[in-house]
């Protein structure tokens, strides 16, 4: 079955880091890039950047350069998003979504992962 | 960055109508060396993540239902409904991935029904 599993939510305090999987199953993870996008509570899609599986590359939005990293395992077809320095405002749902190339839509989402940063 | 900017936020349309989202970029989203315009569109439900329908502004997502149609060109793009289903109620989100990042998305346009 062709899908993206992410772990499960978190809850993290102001200043920690959290690191979050998307598993990858049924196609070639290293075909697609995996793009990172998040959603705060009741709003709107922020994409953050994404990774290319094959080599590693990636490209970060200027809003997160610094605090967001995005690694690769293809070992275990399983990408990383790990954010840094969390902020109250960095409570969101993070998705990851595959994507044919680095500039191309998403046809297929991993289920979401929340993280709530509270003191 | 490119700004992406829905029109209305809100919509209510009865059974059966058709409802109009537009979407315009604030710069355009051509690519001239191979015309394709670098648009698509998301419908996403409580809880769930969002799901493609339409990308290159205008080509249906394989199982997506005829009734969900993009046009437009450029700088401005709308997404039409033919005949509202009771399971279409949900947000709906334009994204452009033509610019170098971000891959700015719309704000979103709730759509319910009347």
């Amino acid at each position: 079955q062709v899908q993206l599993v992410q772990s499960g939510a978190e809850v993290k305090k102001p200043g920690a880091s959290v690191k979050v999987s998307c598993k990858a199953s049924g196609y070639t993870f290293t075909g697609y890039y995996l793009h990172w996008v998040r959603q705060a509570p009741g709003q709107g899609l922020e994409w953050m950047g994404w990774i290319n599986p094959n080599n590693g590359g990636t490209n970060y939005a200027q809003k997160f350069h610094g605090r967001a990293t995005m690694t690769r395992d293809p070992s275990i077809i399983t990408a990383y998003m790990e954010v840094s320095s969390l902020m109250s405002d960095d409570t969101a749902v993070y998705f990851c979504a595959r994507a044919a190339e680095r500039r191309g839509w998403y046809d297929l989402w991993g289920q979401g992962t929340l993280v709530t940063v509270s003191s | 960055d490119i700004v992406m900017t829905q029109s209305p936020d809100s919509l209510a349309v009865s059974l059966g109508e058709r409802a109009t989202i537009n979407c315009r970029s604030s710069q355009s989203v051509l690519y001239s060396s191979n015309n394709k315009n670098y648009l698509a569109w998301y419908q996403q439900k409580p809880g769930q993540p969002p799901k493609v329908l339409i990308y290159w502004a205008s080509t249906r997502e394989s199982g997506v239902p005829d009734r969900f149609s993009g046009s437009g060109s450029g700088t401005d793009f709308t997404l039409t409904i033919s005949s509202l289903q009771a399971e279409d109620v949900a947000v709906y989100y334009c994204q452009q991935y033509y610019s170098t990042p971000p891959y700015t998305f719309g704000q979103g346009t709730k759509l319910e029904i009347k």
